[in-house]
């Protein structure tokens, strides 16, 4: 079966402070991608990020970042010097041959003035 | 582009009555979801379909029925409304021709549903 957590429920910052979120995921799969989305408190998921099983480099995108490590089973996502419009619910998915997207419960992260 | 779109975008329905969500997209995207997602979760797929035709159960299809007759179009029927069907629905679109759902997906904006 696949899983995806996030164990992090709720993070709060104050502006300009760098943040991780963190994705732990499982599955037997050898090949499968991972995915981080956000959901501004206008309720729309956006797309951020794409990660094949096979590619481990990291990927920067402005103050986004991604560390994928295989070893550890994880796909964390900073973001530095957060700003006010960061604030959102993110999610971490996963599929692999199942075709099964499995979505991770979520991180709330507001980012204050 | 339009994108996703999906009608209504808030819906009150009253315990056995049913309805259907539209779902519409203009990316001429082969695969389709529909997924829920309940108050502080994240989402869980109900159907999916990779092309006019076809389409296939995932995590929690109970209650739910689909049809796709266009590459568009992806209604999701809810026969026989329960509360436990309260939540707010996504309709979902990507690319790819293979067998592996390995594109993002573009989502619509929702539609909040509410059985009581």
């Amino acid at each position: 079966a696949q899983k995806v957590t996030q164990a992090q429920t709720e993070i709060s910052v104050v502006e300009k402070e760098d943040v991780t979120l963190d994705c732990v995921y499982e599955t037997r799969d050898t090949t499968y991608y991972l995915f981080w989305y956000k959901q501004p408190p206008s309720g729309e998921l956006v797309f951020l990020i794409r990660r094949n099983s096979f590619d481990e480099q990291n990927e920067i995108s402005g103050r986004y970042s991604w560390n994928f490590q295989k070893s550890t089973s994880s796909f964390n996502f900073t973001i530095t010097a957060s700003q006010v419009v960061d604030s959102a619910v993110y999610f971490c998915a996963l599929v692999g041959r199942g075709q099964n997207f499995v979505f991770g419960p979520g991180t709330r992260l507001s980012v204050l003035p | 582009n339009a994108g996703v779109t999906q009608t209504p975008k808030f819906r009150i329905l009253k315990i056995g009555q049913s309805m259907t969500l539209q779902c519409t997209q203009d990316m001429n995207h082969n695969y389709m979801y529909w997924y829920r997602q309940d108050p502080g979760m994240g989402l869980k797929l109900i159907y999916y379909s990779v092309g006019a035709g076809i389409t296939d159960k995932g995590e929690v299809p109970n209650g739910y029925n689909v049809s796709r007759s266009t590459t568009e179009d992806f209604p999701l029927r809810l026969e026989l409304a329960a509360p436990s069907q309260t939540s707010v629905y996504f309709c979902a679109s990507s690319a790819g021709t293979s067998g592996f759902f390995s594109y993002e997906q573009y989502f619509g904006p929702g539609t909040r549903l509410t059985v009581t």
